[in-house]
């Protein structure tokens, strides 16, 4: 069965403290994993797509990288505003149109 | 341009009454998925609609079901509500190439309180 595991459960940081989200997941023929970011009474809002070990994406201070077990979300220099609940979600070769989600990193950076 | 509605925004009913949840998909997006999110868990894929059928189905029970319109938007509907059913019901809209490549657009959900 497809599963996504997520790590830590939360995670307090200074502002600028630089630090990594992981992201295990168990899928059948990977037909992609994302990253979504999540804040309080909101909908998840798309950040990455990775489709391959090795791949790596940037968006700012953000930067997801990929293997064939799991991926990483690496924060540089965070800033308060950088917080909030980041998910992680694969899609697998016996559901292409369903992702099966984490339950996400609460993160909080305080200043 | 408005990204994707959802409504109501909050509800509470009680066990074994019907919720209808509607979502209309941002300006130009075709597929509408829906997501069951409980308190401190990621969504869980409930279904998802195209072309005003529904394309795939999650593990959910056939209490929950859907409809497309022509226009896009869609329904969510819920019978014999549980105690279980509270949850964040969240309307994702894509473009076909937006469902191929994963981004989905997010409305900001429906709060269902079933007491």
């Amino acid at each position: 069965e497809d599963q996504v595991t997520q790590s830590p459960e939360a995670l307090r940081l200074q502002e600028g403290e630089s630090s990594s989200l992981n992201c295990s997941y168990t899928v059948s023929g990977l037909r992609g994993l994302f990253w979504y970011r999540q804040d309080p009474g909101k909908g998840p809002e798309f950040l990455f797509t990775l489709y391959s070990a090795g791949e790596e994406k940037e968006k700012e201070r953000l930067k997801a990288t990929l293997t064939k077990k799991e991926s990483f979300l690496h924060i540089t220099a965070p800033k308060p505003e950088d917080s909030a609940t980041y998910l992680c979600a694969v899609r697998g070769s016996g559901g292409y149109n369903k992702l099966i989600f984490g339950a996400g990193t609460r993160l909080a950076v305080h200043p | 341009d408005a990204g994707v509605t959802q409504s109501p925004t909050h509800l509470i009913k009680t066990r074994g009454q019907q919720v209808t949840l509607r979502c209309s998909p941002k300006s130009g997006h075709d597929t509408v998925s829906w997501y069951q999110q409980a308190l401190g868990q990621g969504p869980q894929f409930i279904f998802q609609y195209y072309e005003e059928e529904e394309r795939q189905r999650g593990n959910f029970p056939d209490r929950f079901s859907g409809h497309q319109f022509p226009n896009y938007s869609s329904e969510l509907n819920v019978n014999a509500l549980l105690l279980g059913d509270s949850a964040l019901y969240l309307c994702a809209s894509s473009t076909g190439t937006g469902t191929n490549t994963g981004e989905l657009f997010f409305g900001e959900g429906s709060r269902l309180t079933v007491l």
